[in-house]
Parts: structure tokens; sequence; C-alpha cells
């Protein structure tokens, strides 16, 4: 089945620090992809989506400016929390949709994750 | 309000036993609905995707009702590797953009010997 990578799967890193996440869609071409944010005990929070090519639509009271998304290619997004602070440390997470097939359905494949930590 | 919305957790079950989940959304015009699996510190995964018709799985049934916005997940003869988190989404549909997932904040069932 179709695979999503991210990297690095854990990241230590001192306040005032920029971090870089990667989200790879392994063999397939995603148009979309999604990142989410999840702290402990509460649900996936959607925080971008990002087309190929185009700039990413960001949510709702998500600062675009402090979560820098790149999607360069089909296959790889990139998420830059520039200077993080202690409450940015979560588990991020990549999803990549792939393009409709013949039979219009689409499907959302998601990565491992990210846990961030910023001391 | 939240757009989805679930059973607050957590669901403590000896093994055999038979569980309920519920959820509601709040946006009608919600197109797709799905159950989702997350273990700890993974990613969540795809259990089953909810139709119309309602649609079972092995030990597991979906239910949809459009009409008052719910949906259920029962699991039946619960084994200890079901333990786990278990997320409510919908498909909220953005014009020109395709859909988006919109998540509840989970139930979390743990299942006892």
């Amino acid at each position: 089945g179709a695979v999503v990578s991210q990297h690095p799967s854990r990241v230590i890193c001192k306040s005032g620090t920029s971090v870089k996440i990667e989200c790879r869609s392994l063999d397939f071409q995603a148009t979309t992809m999604f990142w989410y944010r999840q702290f402990p005990k509460q649900s996936l929070m959607l925080m971008a989506t990002s087309n190929e090519g185009s700039k990413a639509t960001y949510e709702q009271g998500v600062e675009k400016d402090k979560f820098l998304i790149n999607h360069a290619s089909l296959t790889l997004s990139t998420l830059t929390v520039t200077s993080a602070h202690p409450e940015d440390s979560s588990f991020y997470i990549c999803s990549a949709r792939d393009i409709p097939g013949l039979a219009g359905w689409e499907t959302q494949y998601f990565g491992p994750g990210t846990r961030l930590l910023v001391l | 309000r939240k757009e989805v919305e679930q059973d607050p957790g957590p669901f403590n079950v000896p093994e055999g036993a038979t569980v309920a989940f519920n959820c509601t959304y709040s946006n009608s015009a919600s197109q797709s609905f799905f159950w989702y699996r997350q273990d700890c510190r993974k990613e969540p995964k795809l259990l089953m995707s909810v139709y119309s018709s309602g649609n079972e799985d092995g030990r597991f049934t979906a239910q949809l009702n459009r009409a008052s916005q719910y949906i259920s997940l029962l699991i039946r003869d619960s084994k200890l590797s079901d333990s786990a988190t278990y997320l409510c989404v919908v498909k909220s549909m953005i014009y020109n953009q395709g859909g988006k997932l919109i998540f509840g904040q989970g139930t979390e069932l743990s299942v006892k010997p």
C-alpha cells in the first residue's frame, strides 16, 4: 500500500531555534498534503493544507509566519517551526492525498508523525 | 461546539465484551465518514469507512444516521489487541480544494484479560 514517511521521527531542540520536518510520499504523487498537530489526550488538529506549487491554506488560529510550509514537489512537503517555544512541543503528523483514480476515490495516507520537544 | 464530538472515555471492558462508541457531527453537508484507530504514540490508521446503509467488517459494525448526524461503531467479542483510541472522522468538502478530514477527540478503549 501507499507509504508516507516523515523525518525526523523525534527532535529535541532549544527554545528559539527552528525545526524542519519533512514529509514524503514514497510511491505515489500527492497533489495535496496536510499537516496536523496533536497534543496529549487531544485529537488531531488540522494546521494547514498544502497544494504542490502553491501557497498553503492555514486553519484559523495557525500562524503562517511561524509554521512555514513548502510543497515544492508532488512527493515532498516540509513544515518549519520557526523560533520554537516549549508550547510548540507536540506530535506533528503529515498526511498525503493521492490523485483520484478511475473510480473517483482519493485516499489520504498518514505519516508516522514527528515528536517535537522544545526545551 | 466542536465539529465532531465523541463519547468521553476511557472504556474499560473485559475480553469478549461488546462495546459501542458514538459520535455526532455538526456539519450537515459532510460527505464521508470514517473510524480511525490510533495506538499510543502512533499515527492514526483507517479502521473502516462508514456507509449510509451501515457496514460490517468482521467484528466491527459501523452505522450512520444522516438525519440525526450520528455515527456509531460496535465492536463485538473484543480482544486485547483492540485496546487503542478510536477516532471518529468526518470529511468536509471545500470548494475547489477537495475535502479535509475533521477528527473527533477520540475514545480510549482498554480491553482487560
